[in-house]
């Protein structure tokens, strides 16, 4: 599974768009690229997945550039209730194991 | 959407006892299931493959006859943390593979006193 590198934490304030970056050097042809999103003493939740270029949903969307070896997690308007811990993983829509990386602490303030 | 319950969410136990985590889907069969570790400020952690039907298969430095696990149904797949100790205290959180990728149980957290 190839392997991401993002950063560890990253600070922002309520209503502010947040975007946090993923990097995927050694993405595989029929890999996709997923977030989750993980609060504290809970599982992680699926926020968005996606293939090349953009992805939409109701609550982020995800940029993904031609060569794929990077993503952009894009959260609009973030509240408080957004703090948590933001995980990339990059794997075929199979995913025989899922592997984490340490994911970013996203932190929002008032 | 598919839901994963996962049961208890949270255990104190004793040291040298055993405990027994559920994971079952609710909505769908899962064929497998996938149980992950998680110590504080810390990452998820593979410990082991969970097949219907099939023995599981555990990442390396996993103790098998340690960490029990059980998947007699499609939809049930049973953590067992035999003779627990203190170090064994972690957060146990299951997955379930979908088509667009995986959903999680909510975790459960076991203190081991």
């Amino acid at each position: 599974l190839a392997k991401t590198t993002q950063p560890i934490s990253m600070d922002s304030y309520e209503g502010q768009e947040v975007n946090i970056t993923c990097s995927h050097n050694n993405i595989a042809t029929n890999d996709y690229i997923t977030w989750y999103q993980q609060f504290p003493s809970q599982g992680p939740r699926f926020i968005i997945q996606g293939y090349k270029t953009k992805v939409t949903n109701e609550v982020a969307s995800l940029f993904i550039p031609a060569d794929r070896k990077s993503s952009t997690l894009s959260l609009p308007r973030v509240s408080l209730s957004d703090t948590a811990v933001y995980y990339c993983l990059v794997g075929d829509s199979g995913y025989s194991t899922l592997t984490f990386g340490k994911g970013t602490m996203l932190l929002v303030s008032p | 959407g598919a839901v994963v319950s996962q049961h208890p969410s949270r255990v104190i136990c004793k040291s040298g006892t055993s405990v027994k985590i559920e994971c079952r889907s609710l909505d769908f069969q899962a064929t497998t299931m996938f149980w992950y570790r998680q110590f504080p400020k810390q990452s998820l952690m593979l410990m082991a493959t969970s097949n219907e039907g099939s023995k599981a298969t555990y990442e390396q430095g996993v103790e098998k006859d340690k960490f029990l696990i059980n998947h007699a149904s499609l939809t049930l797949s049973t953590l067992t943390v035999t003779s627990a100790h203190p170090e064994d205290s972690s957060f146990y959180i299951c997955s379930a593979n979908l088509n667009y990728g995986y959903t999680f149980g909510s975790g459960t957290r076991l203190t081991v006193v």
